[in-house]
């Protein structure tokens, strides 16, 4: 198993442009998640999903969106990318079965945004 | 509400030194309480958890036990590595919120031989 994956791993905007992190999965779980993390502010949650067709807001959902048209798939798209928005974002997933509901993480995507 | 709350870093310890990162938590049902490792570069990685009250995790010399009276899972080792050196995350799983994840803002720790 590949567990989480994320790309791209390091990621330059300039202000205003868009771009897609990808994350997958091949755990078969049913939640997955996107988070930034800032210094000083551990993680904080942006999206969720907790099942193909389904996603919900976090924390901090504005400037981003995100879609899952399949249990494997959640990627996170930035609409108009802002200086604000330059931190590392992880991906994580899990089931939902009560004794092993520990979350997976990916390894990161480190985005500057000019 | 849900909130986890950890000790402020930096922690700079010694090889062999024992260590206790402190992590208290509000929860309003009954949460699962866990503890992450984040290495320099890396995403976070499970270290160990607790699915209910007196439960004791424990992994790599770790070990937390989850004290419904005080409401904490402080973090323990009795000997630490340079190996150690990492962020450490306290999050709560509460599933009267949709098994959400709440996390501490994460304690810094550097241990020098």
């Amino acid at each position: 198993n590949a567990g989480v994956t994320q790309t791209p791993k390091f990621q330059v905007l300039k202000t205003g442009q868009s771009m897609t992190l990808q994350c997958a999965q091949d755990m078969n779980h049913e939640y997955m998640s996107w988070y930034r993390q800032d210094p000083g502010m551990g993680l904080r949650l942006i999206h969720y999903s907790v099942g193909a067709g389904i996603t919900d807001q976090g924390e901090v959902p504005n400037g981003y969106n995100v879609s899952r048209s399949t249990t494997e798939d959640f990627p996170l798209r930035l609409l108009s990318a802002a200086p604000s928005q330059t931190s590392v974002y992880f991906c994580a997933s899990r089931t939902d079965r009560v004794l092993r509901n520990e979350q997976f993480f990916g390894p990161g995507t480190r985005l500057t945004v000019l | 509400g849900n909130s986890v709350t950890q000790m402020e870093g930096p922690v700079t310890l010694s090889e062999e030194a024992f260590l206790t990162i402190n992590c208290t938590y509000t929860a309003t049902g009954y949460p699962s309480l866990f503890w992450y490792v984040q290495y320099p570069g890396e995403g976070l990685q499970l270290l160990l958890k607790a699915t209910k009250a007196d439960d004791k995790g424990s992994n790599k010399g770790f070990e937390a036990t989850y004290r419904k009276e005080t409401t904490s899972f402080h973090l323990e080792k009795g000997s630490v590595q340079v190996s150690d050196s990492a962020v450490y995350f306290c999050a709560l799983s509460d599933k009267g919120t949709g098994n959400q994840f709440y996390f501490g803002t994460g304690t810094s720790l550097t241990v020098i031989p």
